[in-house]
């Protein structure tokens, strides 16, 4: 079984241009993630899906980012502009369910702002 | 708020050597505990996990006991390898609320040395 397929892995862009990642999770996992993983530190999250639905988006700088999960499966994190300090890891994790409390991650796309 | 924290690393060891990772967690709910490990170029990866108090959760040669009454989810392993070198986060989820996610420890950056 595939699992939670990330890209690109990397990605390189100049300040003030837009940015975007897609994930695919798991297949029939309902609940999405995505984190931010700076250097040195642990995961943070961005933002939770319950299928479409984004029920926590509590951390996510809105001014900037946006989400979208159409369909309630593929996801994709968008940044526009990029900023330097939004140099980071941008990790998709999914898990079966609300209560199902594993999430699986994937490889995560390393971005860097010059 | 919920947390997680964690010793902080980096941890230099010999191979052979025993190893804890001390972790400690705060929640007003009952939580599932985790350890995650992320090796170099990696993503995150599960390592184990416990439920509920008392358990024990084991994987390829590393454990560690839910301890509701000190709040601790402490990783051991009696004989490290130069293969165990990573980064170990301790994380903990379930929480009993409608925004259910997992959380993170700053990661505890383990080496190996032969």
């Amino acid at each position: 079984e595939a699992g939670v397929v990330q890209s690109p892995r990397y990605k390189i862009i100049e300040k003030k241009q837009p940015v975007a990642f897609w994930c695919n999770p798991i297949s029939g996992h309902n609940t999405l993630y995505w984190y931010r993983q700076n250097l040195g530190q642990g995961p943070e999250l961005l933002i939770r899906y319950e299928n479409e639905e984004a029920v926590d988006d509590s951390q996510l700088p809105k001014d900037r980012f946006s989400a979208e999960r159409l369909k309630g499966v593929d996801s994709t994190l968008k940044i526009q502009p990029a900023e330097l300090g939004d140099s980071a890891v941008y990790l998709c994790a999914s898990s079966l369910d609300w209560d199902n409390t594993e999430a699986f991650f994937g490889q995560g796309t390393r971005l860097t702002v010059v | 708020g919920d947390s997680v924290t964690q010793m902080e690393g980096p941890v230099t060891l010999s191979e052979e050597a025993f190893l804890t990772i001390n972790c400690t967690y705060t929640a007003t709910g009952y939580p599932s505990l985790f350890w995650y490990v992320q090796y170099p170029g990696e993503g995150l990866q599960l390592l184990l996990k416990a439920t509920k108090a008392d358990d024990k959760g084991s994987n390829k040669g590393f454990e560690a006991t839910y301890r509701k009454e000190t709040t601790s989810f402490h990783l051991e392993k009696g004989s490290v390898q130069v293969s165990d070198s990573a980064v170990y986060f301790c994380a903990l989820s379930g929480l009993k609320t409608s925004y259910d996610k997992v959380i993170f420890g700053p990661g505890t950056s383990l080496s190996v040395i032969p």
